[in-house]
């Protein structure tokens, strides 16, 4: 099985920029989609395909995709932003979730 | 607008089965997959499935493709995901979501969740 790899907790000062980063081999590779999910809700689509914002999400989400390590940034967060994240790979056999990033902005 | 509504929550017994139900509506429901993933209390989320909503093929979790069984009705646009000889650890939330372009872009409309607990 195909298995990617994200930092349990990562923290960001208010206003600063937040990465967070998926880990996976070859992941470059592969199409890369994040989502955000905030306590007691659904997850909600921030960046698919690597690099791309669904209509609504702010232009201070953004992501890349290279290697073997795909990234997740949010620049000038903001207290609202606070959510666990995950990475999630659409494979021809399967699809998986990395197991989430908890982004306090402190 | 694109809703995905599902049923109502459920408690079963230990080696029982639950079927959820996941209604979709405001787009042609044959263009599209419908994924199937479920939160346990406190946890990540886990892939289990997705079905196409052209000609019902199937892909499962390979943790999970000896129990797990996808349908679709496309009459109403109805997709159902049964589990079956449910044990305690199946306790969670389940979601359906849209898969866009076979999953290629992502899963951009979520269902509510509907939670399933499994408990003696």
């Amino acid at each position: 099985s195909y298995d990617l790899t994200q930092s349990l907790a990562v923290s960001v000062a208010l206003g600063q920029t937040a990465t967070i980063t998926c880990g996976g081999n070859n992941i470059g590779n592969e199409n890369v989609h994040w989502y955000q999910q905030k306590p007691g809700q659904a997850p909600v689509l921030v960046i698919f395909r690597d690099t791309n914002r669904p209509s609504g999400i702010p232009a201070r989400f953004s992501g890349s995709n290279s290697g073997n390590t795909a990234t997740l940034t949010i620049s000038g967060a903001q207290a609202g932003d606070e959510a666990d994240y995950y990475c999630q790979v659409s494979g021809t056999t399967a699809w998986v979730f990395g197991g989430g990033t908890k982004l306090t902005v402190l | 607008q694109v809703q995905l509504v599902q049923s109502g929550a459920e408690v079963k017994r230990p080696g029982a089965s639950v079927k959820v139900s996941c209604t979709a509506s405001g787009y042609n429901f044959g263009n599209f997959r419908i994924a199937w993933v479920r939160q346990a209390p406190g946890q990540g989320l886990e892939w289990m499935g997705w079905i196409s909503g052209y000609n019902g093929e199937t892909k499962s979790a390979q943790s999970l493709q000896d129990r797990v069984t996808m349908t679709t009705d496309t009459s109403t646009g109805t997709t159902y995901m049964e589990l079956r000889s449910l044990r305690s650890d199946d306790t969670a939330i389940y979601y359906c979501a849209r898969g866009v372009d076979s999953g290629r872009l992502g899963m951009d409309y979520w269902g509510q969740g509907t939670l399933v607990t499994v408990s003696s």
